[in-house]
């Protein structure tokens, strides 16, 4: 079954820029929608955006001029940029498989935003 | 973006209790709601999709029912692997929102 595992820093500083990825192993990332979404610490969930496997992306408006996700086939691979972070944007960043509902998450990777 | 009210925030409820969640949006959505269950340190896990459909593996003891605006998940025969937070979404349209959660702890 397939099986999806975030990584990338820990600990990202105030106005840098937040990197992410997730790598997708027991199935084929061709042909599903790939999307991250984000969890502030006891907070509800966030949709980041996803994207197809050509391309095609969507963005939640309220970050969508700070967000770019791509995704690289050969690697079985799609990633997250976060531009400018404050604290604001600490939280669990998920990956899923699913356009509209994720069927499939990773575990979550913690993302702390400080000097 | 269409707004997902869930109640209650939170409740308790004993093993063997049948248990109802509601989630409302703010405009007619259809069908397209799906349900999610996190526990404390865990990425969510899907439960429902289309309102209704169970995501395979899934026991039946959960279901989901609604259309249009309201929409309910119930838990039946509560066991203490259930408790949890239950989060609605909808995908009627982008961006995707999510409810606030029902946190289901025991009494």
């Amino acid at each position: 079954q397939v099986q999806l595992q975030e990584s990338g820093p820990g600990l990202v500083k105030p106005s840098e820029t937040l990197s992410l990825t997730c790598t997708v192993s027991g199935g084929s990332i061709s042909g599903y929608y790939w999307t991250w979404s984000r969890q502030p610490p006891g907070k509800g969930l966030e949709w980041i955006g996803n994207i197809y496997n050509r391309g095609t992306t969507n963005y939640n408006p309220s970050l969508k001029s700070r967000v770019t996700i791509s995704l690289d086939t050969s690697k079985s691979q799609f990633s997250l940029k976060l531009t400018s972070v404050t604290a604001a944007d600490t939280a669990v960043y998920y990956c899923s498989r699913g356009g509209n509902y994720a069927d499939t998450w990773g575990q979550g990777v913690l993302v702390t935003v400080s000097s | 973006d269409i707004q997902m009210t869930q109640s209650p925030s939170s409740l308790s409820a004993s093993v063997g209790d049948r248990v109802t969640i509601t989630c409302r949006a703010s405009q007619d959505i259809r069908h397209y709601v799906a349900w999610f269950q996190q526990k404390p340190g865990t990425a969510p896990k899907s439960l429902i999709y289309g309102a209704s459909t169970l995501q395979s593996g899934v026991p039946s003891k959960f279901s989901g029912s609604g259309s249009g605006t309201d929409f309910t998940l119930t838990i039946n025969n509560l066991q203490p692997e259930d408790f949890a937070t239950y989060y609605c979404q909808q995908y009627k349209s982008y961006p995707l929102t999510f409810g606030g959660g029902t946190k289901v702890e025991i009494k």
